[in-house]
């Protein structure tokens, strides 16, 4: 099946400042990204869903200017939380599609693990 | 709101035991249905899924699950579980009238024990 990477696995930082996180679809083109976050011991929820070359479309409660998503290149989307608060600790995960349509598998990273101090 | 229900959190099971995992969705409208495995901090792996045709369907790891339309259900079955197979589980359908969003279940843990 297709790799999607994620990078960093881990970051931990200070309340306050930013964080980004990058995701890559190593083998494939993805035309869309989709970006989940997932606490202890629950479900994946979807925050946003990104296409190559035009704006993030973000879930409802989901703050867009908290979290900024780049979707700069077929390969290449960023998450970045900006001014993070210990509430926004979490596990982060994103997903790539190769044409974004319904039937098309959506293949996920290895997951970030956000830890605001 | 489309929901869908994995009403175990927790399924205890002995090696070589057979397993089913549930799985309920909310609406009886067009779907694609997914089964997803989560080993502990890591991504999601994709078992299987349904799209169309034979409503069996087999994936990796000797996994396989039954649609069945009627009774709005996507349930995973193994045989013989294996201590590997420890893991969390998520079922996840795409409301087809929706866009191509997943809409996950709360997940099932499975423990095997020998």
């Amino acid at each position: 099946g297709a790799v999607v990477s994620q990078h960093p696995s881990r970051v931990i930082c200070k309340s306050g400042t930013s964080v980004k996180i990058e995701c890559r679809s190593l083998d494939f083109q993805a035309t869309t990204m989709f970006w989940y976050r997932q606490f202890p011991k629950q479900s994946l929820m979807l925050m946003a869903t990104s296409n190559e070359g035009s704006k993030a479309t973000y879930e409802q409660g989901v703050e867009k200017d908290k979290f900024l998503i780049n979707h700069a290149s077929l390969t290449l989307s960023t998450l970045t939380v900006t001014s993070a608060h210990p509430e926004d600790s979490s596990f982060y995960i994103c997903s790539a599609s190769g044409s974004g349509g319904a039937k098309d598998t959506q293949y996920f990273g290895p997951g970030t693990r956000l830890t605001v101090l | 709101a489309q929901s869908v229900t994995q009403l175990d959190s927790q399924v205890p099971v002995f090696e070589e035991a057979p397993v089913e995992l549930r799985c309920n969705y909310s609406s009886s409208v067009s779907v694609y249905l997914f089964w997803y495995v989560q080993y502990p901090n890591q991504g999601l792996q994709l078992l299987l899924k349904y799209l169309s045709g034979s409503t069996l369907v087999k994936g990796i790891n000797g996994f396989e699950a039954e649609f069945n339309k009627s009774q709005t259900s996507f349930h995973l079955r193994k045989p013989s579980v294996h201590i590997s197979d420890t893991a969390e589980y998520f079922c996840a359908v795409i409301y087809t009238g929706g866009g191509n969003k997943l809409t996950f279940g709360t997940g099932t843990q499975l423990k095997v024990e020998l």
